[in-house]
């Protein structure tokens, strides 16, 4: 069975100090990999997400993210921490036979000032 | 675009009680689905819809949440009678595949629950 491992539940950085949240899957096919952030009292937003092609996948608010096989791992980053970066992270990867989303616990991002 | 609505945005019973939650997804749709989050963890899948027919519903605890979605549009979830452990967000989200697809799923606000 496939399943989604993040390192870290919490986080903290300086505001303009890079953002990483490391996400591992496993996988023993090529997989569709989700970042989605989750703001107090809200919803799931999509960041980004890697389906086939360019391993590094560009998102909103200035994230990216690295697909690499080799490490199965999907890894977020952002060059420069902002305050409004603060939220949950959440990253998922697509069953590739039932195509049902499984999520990592998540990992909480705090940006000091 | 309107995204997936969802009411209420909070709910507060007592163990035992019945509840009922409500959700739009966004429009044309096809696969709509309910996740339960429980603090601290990642979303649960409970159910996926396709138009009105169930595709998954394993993980859904049968003996006392239902849930419908009439004409393939909005979906209601509840649960009958609730218990302690029920105490989570429910999520709902829509993606536009009419079939088993990779498609992006798209979240609503979310419910939140306490049982008292």
């Amino acid at each position: 069975a496939q399943s989604v491992t993040q390192l870290g539940s919490h986080v903290s950085v300086s505001e303009g100090a890079l953002v990483l949240l490391r996400c591992n899957y496993s996988s023993s096919v090529p997989p569709y990999l989700f970042w989605y952030v989750q703001y107090p009292n809200q919803g799931l937003q999509l960041l980004l997400k890697y389906t086939t092609g360019a391993t590094l996948v560009k998102g909103i608010n200035g994230f990216e993210a690295e697909f690499k096989k080799s490490e199965t791992s999907f890894h977020l980053t952002k060059p420069s921490a902002h305050m409004s970066d603060a939220a949950e992270y959440f990253c998922a990867v697509s069953d590739s036979g039932t195509y049902k989303y499984i999520f990592g616990t998540g990992t909480r991002l705090k940006v000091l000032a | 675009e309107a995204g997936v609505a969802q009411s209420p945005r909070y709910k507060i019973i007592e163990k035992r009680q019945s509840v009922a939650f409500w959700c739009n997804p966004i429009s044309g749709h096809a696969t709509l689905y309910w996740y339960q989050q429980i603090l601290g963890q990642g979303p649960k899948l409970l159910i996926q819809f396709q138009n009105n027919g169930v595709v998954d519903d394993s993980q859904l605890p049968k003996d006392r949440f239902s849930a419908e979605r009439l004409k393939g549009v909005d979906s209601t979830l509840k649960i009958q009678p609730a218990k302690l452990e029920d105490s989570a967000v429910y999520l709902c989200a829509s993606s536009l595949a009419g079939g088993p697809s990779r498609d992006t799923q798209y979240f609503g606000p979310g419910t939140r629950l306490t049982v008292l």
